[in-house]
């Protein structure tokens, strides 16, 4: 069972806009969240996470926001730019001993319309 | 970038062949995975190595055997392969466990297999 769920296989946002991409988990052990992002061809890499412990992390144009009540996270990209099109995929990791296992989202594909 | 490489990159073969992907890093990174990546499932960790000849089953681990005999080498064995592994392969490698927890887990570009 799917323990990290991105609903939303897509999203289109215009260029300088706000983009919001969500993600759901069911396990409440998860310590760590990671945003991972993936061009075509390429391998995913790493964009942003945020400890289990806080409820915002921000670097430059992406935040992720966390509601563990909820078991929600969010990414904000502001403004959008083209570059930002790829597939975002969210992933969570369970800590300890446990952490070298990820588990990821299906993924959700951005696209930034110029 | 990291110094990830996936070899081969693109395979095609047919069900019931024995198929070996390479994953070689030139970062000593200590810990290598593998993982597949499906529509609908996003990916899931196949196997992992902590240390040479050290390795541990990940999600979804049958079929599937690995071998690590040095540092930078980390192989994907199917021994049979049936058309359910189709699918585009990651190899990944962290420094430790803690790093790959927080995002320190860099990705290889994937080696895209076809089992007819």
């Amino acid at each position: 069972d799917q323990q990290v769920k991105q609903n939303s296989p897509s999203l289109s946002v215009q260029e300088g806009r706000i983009s919001i991409l969500n993600c759901d988990y069911t396990n409440s052990m998860f310590d760590y969240f990671l945003w991972y992002k993936k061009y075509p061809a390429e391998g995913p890499t790493f964009l942003i996470s945020i400890s289990s412990i806080k409820d915002k992390n921000e670097d430059g144009r992406f935040t992720v926001f966390l509601n563990k009540s909820a078991k929600h996270l969010s990414l904000h990209i502001v403004p959008s730019q083209p570059g930002d099109s790829a597939v975002y995929f969210c992933a969570a990791s369970p800590g300890g001993a446990g952490a070298n296992n990820l588990f990821f989202g299906t993924g959700t594909r951005l696209t930034v319309i110029p | 970038d990291a110094g990830i490489t996936q070899s081969p990159r693109h395979k095609v073969t047919e069900t019931g062949t024995p198929v070996t992907l390479r994953c070689h890093q030139t970062e000593n990174h200590r810990y290598m995975y593998w993982y597949r990546q499906d529509p609908g499932h996003g990916l899931r960790l196949i196997h992992y190595s902590y240390g040479v000849k050290d390795t541990d089953k990940g999600e979804v681990s049958d079929g599937y055997s690995v071998s690590r005999s040095k540092t930078e080498d980390f192989l994907l064995t199917l021994e049979s392969a049936t058309s359910s592994q189709t699918s585009v392969y990651f190899c990944a490698i962290s420094e430790s466990i803690g790093r790959a927890a927080t995002g320190e887990l860099f990705f290889g570009e994937g080696s895209r297999l076809t089992v007819l």
